[in-house]
């Protein structure tokens, strides 16, 4: 039990929809991150918040957007879906965001765009 | 060429079996390196961080070379819990940036 939790688990939307997914962070991290993992591959790193700003972001085009809010839960936004985009979308949290945080990873959402 | 590159398997191996696992990373840069624990579709759970002088934790070996970029993971005395899929993992600076392999896909058979 990592103590950060996600939801919805599952979700299925159609193609051209958008979505959002939500995450609560262990108490007291401050950093938030996104990753997406597509069946077979590893995760991919979207991007990370600290203290409700972007700092950093992987290879994903713009219709994927967050937010972080002040109590450190955060969202991640997917607009206008494409099929590629099923895959199991991750939320890790950790204490701050200097390389080396252990993350701590919530069981996911699995996302299904049909 | 992959940022990390892993053998995907699966390796068969019976209960007791000694198995070894090996990741190669491209960025000379990279700064910290972990072995990731993935059970079927579940999160992805720290199995060790890896350093240079190597390290042990029970039946686990990791041991980083710097200058072949590359990593391994040594599993002793395997168990049939020990299935999973292990992630071998850089982070390559600039925040908490992880950069994933593929896995490689573990099965301890009796």
């Amino acid at each position: 039990e990592t103590g950060v939790t996600q939801s919805p688990t599952h979700l299925i939307k159609t193609r051209g929809q958008q979505v959002t997914l939500r995450c609560s962070s262990q108490s007291g991290h401050n950093t938030v991150s996104w990753y997406q993992q597509a069946l077979g591959q590893g995760p991919q790193f979207i991007f990370q918040y600290y203290r409700e700003e972007e700092n950093g972001r992987g290879n994903f085009p713009p219709r994927f957007s967050g937010l972080q809010f002040p109590n450190y839960s955060s969202e991640l936004n997917v607009n206008a879906l494409e099929l590629d985009d099923s895959a199991l979308y991750l939320c890790a949290s950790s204490l701050s965001w200097g390389g080396g945080e252990k993350l701590f990873f919530g069981s996911g959402t699995q996302l299904s765009v049909l | 060429r992959k940022e990390v590159e892993q053998d995907p398997g699966p390796f068969n191996v019976p209960e007791g079996a000694t198995v070894a696992f090996n990741c190669t990373y491209s960025n000379s840069a990279s700064q910290s390196f972990f072995w990731y624990r993935q059970d079927c579709r579940k999160e992805p759970k720290l199995l060790m961080s890896v350093y240079s002088s190597g390290n042990e934790d029970g039946r686990f070996t990791a041991q980083l070379n710097r200058a072949s970029q590359y990593i391994s993971l040594l599993i002793r005395d395997s168990k049939l819990s020990d299935s999973a899929t292990y992630l071998c993992v850089v982070n390559q600076g600039g925040g908490n940036k992880l950069t994933f392999g593929t896995g490689t896909q573990l099965k301890v058979e009796l």
